[in-house]
């Protein structure tokens, strides 16, 4: 258990839809880095937070946002969804920014229809 | 884009050392390399990282060539739980971002 918690586990929804996708990162951990696993492009980064603030961003469509809140949770929003966006959605933390090791959660598999 | 070539898949008996090897031709001097585990859609697990230097932990051992073009992760005595891919990464220092090529399937035989 790497102290990282993701809600839901499974998500299934249509075509057009809007999800949000929930972290918690471990305690005391102030960074939070969202990836998504698909089976065609494997483990992608999408973007980071650091204490409320993004950090950096990668191959995050426009269509997804996220945010970090003051209590240092983190949410992931992908709205108009397309089939192609069914993946597994990892979430992970570290304590600071720039870290050598990042603890991932169980994520979030999303199942569009 | 992935900066490391990795076997698609490699077998290794139950209680033998597990050695997956890693290409990285193309490292800059700032650049480490990292290894991390994902179990079966499980969230990757980091195992270790290193410069120049061999690093070993609990966990696993890393062996990088003095050109610092290829490196291998030892596992000394793999047991059914180790059975994963194995992803190697080069990576600036603590760089926020991990970008995982396909790594490396790992089945261990009892």
């Amino acid at each position: 258990d790497s102290g990282v918690t993701q809600t839901p586990k499974h998500l299934i929804t249509a075509t057009g839809q809007r999800v949000t996708l929930r972290c918690s990162p471990r305690s005391g951990d102030l960074s939070v880095y969202w990836y998504q696993q698909s089976l065609d492009q494997g483990l992608q980064f999408l973007i980071q937070y650091y204490n409320g603030e993004e950090r950096a961003k990668g191959n995050i469509l426009e269509r997804f946002s996220a945010q970090q809140f003051p209590d240092l949770h983190s949410e992931l929003n992908l709205s108009s969804l397309e089939l192609g966006d069914s993946a597994l959605y990892f979430c992970a933390s570290s304590v600071v920014a720039s870290s050598n090791e990042q603890f991932f959660g169980p994520g979030t598999r999303l199942t569009v229809l | 884009d992935a900066k490391t070539t990795q076997p698609p898949s490699m077998d290794c008996a139950e209680g033998r050392a597990a050695n997956l090897p890693c290409n990285h031709s193309t490292i800059s001097g700032n650049e480490y390399v990292y290894w991390y585990r994902q179990i079966h859609s499980q969230g990757p697990q980091y195992i270790i990282h290193g410069l120049k230097n061999n690093e070993t932990n609990e966990m696993a051992s890393l062996i990088i060539t003095e050109d610092r073009k290829s490196s291998t992760l030892i596992l000394p005595h793999a047991t059914l739980r180790d059975t994963a891919v194995y992803y190697c990464i080069v990576r600036v220092f603590r760089d926020d971002k991990i970008i995982f090529g396909k790594g490396t399937r790992l089945h261990i035989l009892p």
